[in-house]
């Protein structure tokens, strides 16, 4: 079975510019979740999906950063327009449900690298 | 929301010593997980355990829910184990993630 898929691996960009990122979550799971992660530190919840619903958007800075997921499987994350503080390792994770259950453990991709210049 | 501290932050094991990490939540969760992210900064999912002990190999974990805490046991580390361990939980409200700050480990041959 495939993993959490996400790309690109790396991004190099300079700021005031647009970037996005892309996320295919283990077949069938059907909680998605975008993840902010700055060095040294834990990973940050930014929005989480419920099929194509997003739940809980509470930590996405909304001004500059925008997040879809059509038809509940696929998702992309977009910043624009990228600010240096940006820079981070944005992770995608994905569950099988969201209830609290067994099958709500969540599953990582391997990340994508994003420095802004 | 609910806070996560995890110690200690570093831990510096020789090969084949044992080590106990702490995961400490300010409130009620309805689900804990415990992470390894290795050097490469790949999460792997090691327990999902919101309350009771389970344990894989080398590694076990116990959350007690009631007192707010969870433990991961980690015996005869090898250099391999070297990395950041995260602890998660989602709260019974809301159903928010949030991890911890995490307890590097480094493991000396």
């Amino acid at each position: 079975e495939a993993g959490v898929v996400q790309s690109p691996r790396y991004k190099i960009i300079e700021k005031k510019q647009p970037v996005a990122f892309w996320c295919n979550p283990i077949s069938g799971h059907n909680t998605l979740y975008w993840y902010r992660q700055n060095l040294g530190q834990g990973p940050e919840l930014l929005i989480r999906y419920e099929n194509e619903e997003a739940v809980d958007d509470s930590q996405l800075p909304k001004d500059r950063f925008s997040a879809e997921r059509l038809k509940g499987v696929d998702s992309t994350l977009k910043i624009q327009p990228a600010e240096l503080g940006d820079s981070a390792v944005y992770l995608c994770a994905s569950s099988l449900e969201g209830a609290g259950q067994n099958t709500d453990t969540q599953y990582f991709g391997p990340g994508t690298r994003l420095t802004v210049l | 929301g609910i806070q996560v501290e995890q110690s200690p932050p570093d831990l510096i094991l020789q090969e084949g010593a044992n080590s106990t990490l702490r995961c400490n939540f300010s409130d009620s969760v309805n689900n804990l997980q415990w992470f390894h992210q290795n050097p490469w900064g790949q999460l792997i999912n090691l327990f999902y355990i919101p309350s009771g002990t389970k344990q894989n190999g080398r590694l076990s974990a116990t959350t007690v829910a009631t007192e707010r805490y969870s433990l991961l046991y980690i015996s005869s580390s090898q250099t391999t184990d070297s990395g950041v361990y995260f602890c998660a939980v989602i709260g019974m409200d809301a159903g928010k993630s949030t991890f911890g700050d995490g307890t590097t480990l480094t493991v000396k041959p």
